[in-house]
């Protein structure tokens, strides 16, 4: 069965620093992988997406995450984080064969310091 | 484009009454879902529904939980009677079914039983 492992439920990080949200996954096959993020009392949003390609995967609000097969990561990372980026992140993780159905992480809650 | 919608935001209630959620997805989505989003965690998939059709609800708790998707397009979310674990945010989302895809998210249900 798939999983998803966020090893940090809270990352404090100063304005204009850059950051990097760890992401695991577990699964015997081949996966789909997400970020989303979640600004307070709001819904999730799509950060960025890996389906196949490259493994390195832009998104918006200039983050972007490198899928890594041989460590079974999708870390996400942005150079330069902004007050606007604080919310909390999700990863996710799905199968081809039951591509609809997701499985999230606990969350990372990113707070940004000016 | 409209997003998802949900109603109502919030509902406080006292433990053992009634409570339901309605969501409208996003015209043309024919996968639908319900999740649980506990607080400090990621949600939890409750029922997907592909057109009026159930296809996982594996996770809902049918002694208390009841949902329906009446003409494949709007849905409720119905606990009859609610515990005070039911506290919890309950997000809607609906995507295409197409395999990979995006999940667009309601702003959610903050249920509050007292």
């Amino acid at each position: 069965a798939q999983s998803v492992t966020q090893l940090d439920s809270q990352v404090p990080v100063f304005e204009e620093a850059p950051v990097e949200l760890r992401c695991n996954y577990s699964s015997s096959v081949s996966v789909y992988l997400f970020w989303y993020v979640q600004y307070p009392n709001q819904g999730l949003q799509l950060l960025l997406k890996y389906l196949s390609g490259s493994t390195l995967v832009k998104g918006i609000n200039g983050f972007e995450a490198e899928f890594n097969k041989s460590q079974t990561s999708f870390h996400l990372r942005k150079p330069s984080v902004h007050i606007s980026d604080t919310a909390e992140y999700f990863c996710a993780v799905s199968e081809p064969s039951s591509a609809s159905k997701i499985i999230f992480g606990s969350g990372t809650r990113l707070s940004i310091r000016p | 484009e409209a997003g998802v919608v949900q109603s109502p935001r919030y509902k406080i209630i006292e433990k053992k009454q009634p409570v339901a959620f309605w969501c409208n997805p996003i015209s043309g989505h024919n996968t639908l879902y319900w999740y649980l989003q506990n607080l400090g965690q990621g949600p939890e998939l409750l029922i997907r529904y592909e057109n009026e059709e159930a296809v996982d609800d594996s996770q809902l708790p049918k002694d208390r939980f009841s949902a329906e998707r009446l003409k494949g397009v709007d849905s409720t979310l119905k606990i009859q009677p609610a515990e005070l674990g039911d506290s919890a945010v309950y997000l809607c989302a609906s995507s295409t079914g197409t395999g990979g895809e995006t999940q667009y998210f309601g702003p959610g249900t903050r249920l509050l039983v007292l």
